[in-house]
């Protein structure tokens, strides 16, 4: 059974500072998918990586894969206070699985403080 | 907006009302999914419906029961629920099914049940 385990699940950190957030799976998959949501609103697609070693970053974003370590970061750069959400990792069950197999991990709260 | 709408926004009822939650995309795609999302689990994918047919049941209890009746619409009927049936309701959207395509979330239905 796969099993997608963010960590951690709450993250308070300054405006300016950088950190990680971890996204471990736990069967083979060769795919990650990264999603934001503000709160009360939708889901939004950030990152699709596809393959290992995929890195690919958008802004202060920066996701990468690695399918070896069955590990997926989030790499948050120079936070602002713009970037507070929930921050959901998700992998598909097996290889080639589409949208419709997502396993999703529980989510990491992110609030960025002055 | 992500060009997929839901309504009601926020739904409150009784263990023995029947209601309908409604999902409409306006992007052209050809799979549609219902998730739910409750306060302390993990993102739940229940129902996947490619070109009006439904691929994927994600054991899901026959208290719910989807219809699709064209690729651009999605519906949720609700009968006899639980009140640890009480969540959020996602609908999304995807082009394709390859796994690769980005979801398109709703904003949701806040679902209580008393």
């Amino acid at each position: 059974e796969l099993k997608v385990e963010q960590n951690p699940l709450f993250l308070s950190m300054q405006e300016g500072k950088n950190y990680t957030i971890y996204c471990n799976y736990s069967t083979t998959s060769d795919r990650l998918y990264w999603y934001r949501q503000d709160p009360g609103k939708s889901l939004e697609s950030l990152f699709v990586l596809l393959s290992n070693g995929a890195v690919k970053q958008e802004g202060r974003l920066m996701a990468s894969l690695d399918t070896k370590a069955r590990l997926s970061t989030l790499h948050i750069t120079a936070a602002v206070h713009d970037l507070s959400a929930t921050y959901f990792c998700a992998s598909t069950r097996g290889y080639g699985g589409s949208q419709g197999n997502l396993i999703f991990g529980k989510g990491t709260k992110l609030s960025v403080k002055p | 907006e992500t060009g997929v709408t839901q309504t009601p926004r926020h739904l409150v009822m009784g263990m023995t009302n029947k209601k309908s939650l409604k999902c409409e995309q306006h992007l052209g795609h050809n799979a549609m999914y219902w998730y739910k999302q409750s306060a302390k689990k993990p993102l739940e994918l229940m129902f996947v419906y490619n070109f009006k047919e439904q691929t994927e049941n994600n054991s899901v209890p026959s208290r719910f029961s989807p219809e699709c009746p064209n690729s651009s619409h999605l519906f949720l009927h609700l009968h006899t629920l639980q009140p640890e049936d009480s969540a959020l309701y996602l609908c999304a959207s995807s082009q394709g099914g390859t796994g690769t395509e980005k979801l398109f979330f709703g904003s949701g239905t806040q679902l209580s049940v008393l």
